[in-house]
C-alpha cells in the first residue's frame, strides 16, 4: 500500500522560506501528478501547486511566483518551496496524489494523501 | 480561476438523508469530486467523476450532478459520517479548486 508522509521544519521565521518534503513510500512516481495542498487552522483547503514526474508543473495563481514545486523520481520525493512567508502561510501541509485524464471534461483529482505537516511561521 | 459555493452547514439526524450541494458556473464543463475530512485527519476522496465511488466507500455516499450544481447524499446518516466535506474540481488548465467546505452534524 503506497504511502504519503510530508517532512520539514515545523516551525519558520516570517520573511524566510518554508521547505517541505514528500516522500512516497513505494511504486513509480510516473502514472499520477504530485501536489501540495494546505490548510490554515479552523479554515478550508487551499491547492498550491501540482508536478508530474518529467518536473512539468502548475501553481495556483493565488499564490504568485513564491512557490516552488520540483520533483526528484530516483528518490520517490516532491518538495515544496514557498519563500518570503507570513502568518497567513501557516497551516497543516498535505501533499497529496492526483490522477489526472481528459473524458469530454478534464478530470483531476486526488486519491491519495499524507498525514499533513503543520507548519507555523514565527514573527 | 473559477469558484465552487457550499453551504457552511448541514444537520441531520440518524438515519436520515443528507444533501451537500457545490454550486459553480464552470461545472457542467467540469467534474466535481467530494472529500470528506475528520477532526485532525486527512481528507480521504469519497466521489470522483461526479458520482463514481472509489473501492472501500460505503454504498451510502453517492454524488449527482445537474447543470450547475453536484451534489453529495449521504443516505442513512450515521454518528461518524459527522466531518467537514469539500468538493474540488479542475479546470481544463489544470487548476484546481476546492469548495469552502461544509460541516456536517449528526444530531
Amino acid at each position: 500500500q503506497v504511502q504519503l508522509q510530508e517532512s520539514g521544519p515545523g516551525l519558520v521565521k516570517a520573511s524566510e522560506t518554508l521547505s517541505l518534503t514528500c516522500t512516497v513510500s513505494s511504486g513509480s512516481m510516473k502514472t499520477y501528478f504530485w501536489s501540495w495542498i494546505r490548510q490554515p487552522p479552523g479554515k478550508g483547503l487551499e491547492w498550491i501547486a501540482y508536478v508530474f514526474y518529467t518536473g512539468s508543473s502548475n501553481y495556483n495563481p493565488s499564490l504568485g511566483s513564491r512557490v516552488t514545486i520540483s520533483v526528484d523520481p530516483s528518490r520517490n520525493q516532491f518538495s515544496l518551496k514557498v519563500r518570503s512567508v507570513t502568518a497567513a502561510d501557516t497551516a497543516v501541509y498535505y501533499c497529496a496524489r492526483g490522477f489526472r485524464s481528459y473524458e469530454g471534461r478534464p478530470n483531476g483529482y486526488f486519491d491519495l494523501w499524507g498525514p499533513g505537516k503543520l507548519v507555523t511561521v514565527s514573527s | 480561476s473559477f469558484d465552487l459555493t457550499q453551504p457552511p452547514s448541514v444537520s441531520v439526524s440518524p438515519g436520515q438523508t443528507a444533501r451537500i450541494t457545490c454550486s459553480g458556473d464552470a461545472l457542467p464543463q467540469q467534474f466535481a469530486y467530494w472529500y470528506q475530512q475528520k477532526p485532525g485527519q486527512a481528507p480521504v476522496l469519497l466521489i470522483y467523476k461526479d458520482s463514481e465511488r472509489p473501492s472501500g466507500i460505503p454504498e451510502r455516499f453517492s454524488g449527482s450532478s445537474s447543470g450547475t450544481t453536484v451534489t453529495l447524499t449521504i443516505s442513512g446518516v450515521q454518528a461518524e459520517d459527522e466531518a467537514d466535506y469539500y468538493c474540488q474540481s479542475q479546470d481544463v488548465g489544470g487548476t484546481h479548486v476546492f469548495g469552502s467546505g461544509t460541516t456536517v452534524t449528526v444530531l
